[in-house]
């Protein structure tokens, strides 16, 4: 019972570094999403991609890039990190059109 | 655009005392409404949800009703418990293939014993 597992969780940057979040899931779902969430903001759509070979923006995607590497996948790609990326990146996935999304348990971020 | 307002928090309750958490929205189409949970250290998981008007979701002893008159989805337990500790939020979807799923800023919920 997996579920959708992200690695790292806790990781520190200095500006200007680059990394990559991994994200996997088991369910065999189509769609993947990476949010970010901030403190008085609740949850915010970076990219998403809702089946195998497509990625698309969401609300906040400056500054990430992202990667359906393949159905259980989901990378998501800071190639310079600013502090403003400081945040906890929650990936989620979704199976069928009406079904509730399903969390991983968090990547916590600090660029310094 | 879609958007979901919630009550601002923290919330400090004692055991077994009644909780309300408000949250209404506005969409443009005909929204899904949900309510995760977030629990210390973990992710998001779904606690309700509610596909139409008048339809009442409910888990775990909560519950709430989708009232498309005042555009509210308000979510009520009865007694709460230590264990109910965490952080609430309300979502909706709007549906016909929109993949997007908007989210309150999340309610801070502290039970004491």
């Amino acid at each position: 019972n997996a579920g959708v597992t992200q690695t790292p969780k806790f990781q520190v940057l200095k500006t200007g570094q680059s990394m990559t979040l991994q994200c996997a899931q088991d369910m065999n779902h189509n769609s993947m999403y990476w949010y970010r969430q901030d403190p008085g903001m609740g949850l915010r759509l970076i990219y998403y991609s809702a089946s195998e070979g497509t990625t698309d923006k969401g609300e906040v995607p400056n500054g990430y890039n992202v990667s359906r590497l393949n159905k259980r996948e989901f990378s998501l790609r800071l190639e310079s990190a600013a502090p403003s990326q400081t945040s906890v990146y929650f990936c989620a996935s979704r199976g069928q059109e009406a079904s509730p999304l399903h969390f991983g348990n968090g990547t916590r971020l600090t660029v310094t | 655009g879609d958007s979901v307002t919630q009550m601002e928090g923290p919330v400090t309750l004692s055991e077994e005392a009644f909780l309300t958490i408000n949250c209404t929205y506005t969409a443009t189409g005909y929204p899904s409404l949900f309510w995760y949970v977030q629990y210390p250290g973990e992710g998001l998981q779904l606690l309700l949800k509610a596909t139409k008007a008048d339809d009442k979701g409910s888990n775990k002893g909560f519950e709430a009703t989708y009232r498309k008159e005042t555009t509210s989805f308000h979510l009520e337990k009865g007694s709460v418990q230590v264990s109910d500790s965490a952080v609430y939020f309300c979502a909706l979807r709007v549906n016909f293939g929109n993949e997007k799923l908007t989210f309150g800023t999340g309610t801070r919920l502290t039970i004491i014993p």
